[in-house]
């Protein structure tokens, strides 16, 4: 059965400080997509990047950077150089092909503080 | 211009009452869901619907029943509200395009808080 493991519950840190959120992942299927959704604390959720299971090339958006590496089965998230508006839930979530991509396995989320 | 909007965003009521939560989608997607996110924060699906028909319903009670007018929306009515009921209730959309990963767009969520 697919599962998102977020270990990290919570994580502290003062601004500019770099952060990384671990995801861990189980899939049976060779074909998966895997996402990055932010909830910050308005409560909206708010999708980030979507990788798929063939492509583990890194991506770099601004500050965020994400390490995916399927002989880990880990999809690794990292804020650069932190902000106070980074503070919120990061969620991990995963989709696979034998549900036609229409279900969404999501991590317990990981609480980012970013404190001035 | 919202692209995923549901109403209302809050909700109190009390047990044994009945409700609904609207949805609506502007962005053309063929395919829309229901999440719930519990108190812990744990987000899951309850259904999903592609171009108004069920596709999936993931061992939700009876007593919530999903209505699809047309594939712009779907509305979630909850009969007989219990305590546990209360959580926030996501719409959501996506392409239906395996493709494209079919990435799944969410509303703000609606506060449903039954005493």
């Amino acid at each position: 059965a697919q599962k998102v493991t977020q270990a990290q519950t919570e994580i502290s840190v003062v601004e500019k400080e770099d952060v990384t959120l671990d995801c861990v992942y189980e899939t049976r299927d060779t074909t998966y997509y895997l996402f990055w959704y932010k909830q910050p604390p308005s409560g909206e959720l708010v999708f980030l990047i979507r990788r798929n299971s063939f492509d583990e090339q890194n991506e770099i958006s601004g500050r965020y950077s994400w390490n995916f590496q399927k002989s880990t089965s880990s999809f690794n998230f990292t804020i650069t150089a932190s902000q106070v508006v980074d503070s919120a839930v990061y969620f991990c979530a995963l989709s696979e092909a034998s549900t036609g991509f229409q279900k969404l396995v999501f991590g317990t989320g990981t609480r980012l503080l970013v404190s001035p | 211009d919202t692209a995923v909007s549901q109403t209302p965003k809050y909700l109190v009521t009390q047990m044994g009452n009945d409700k609904s939560i609207k949805c609506e989608q502007n962005l053309g997607h063929d395919t829309m869901y229901w999440y719930k996110q519990d108190s812990k924060k744990f987000l899951k699906i309850m259904f999903s619907y592609n171009n108004k028909e069920l596709i999936i319903n993931e061992t939700v009670p009876n007593r919530f029943s999903p209505k699809s007018p047309d594939k712009a929306h779907l509305n979630l009515h909850i009969n007989s509200l219990e305590l546990g009921d209360s959580a926030v209730y996501f719409c959501a959309s996506s392409p239906g395009d395996s493709a494209s990963g079919n990435t799944i767009y969410f509303g703000e969520g609606s506060w449903l808080t039954v005493v």
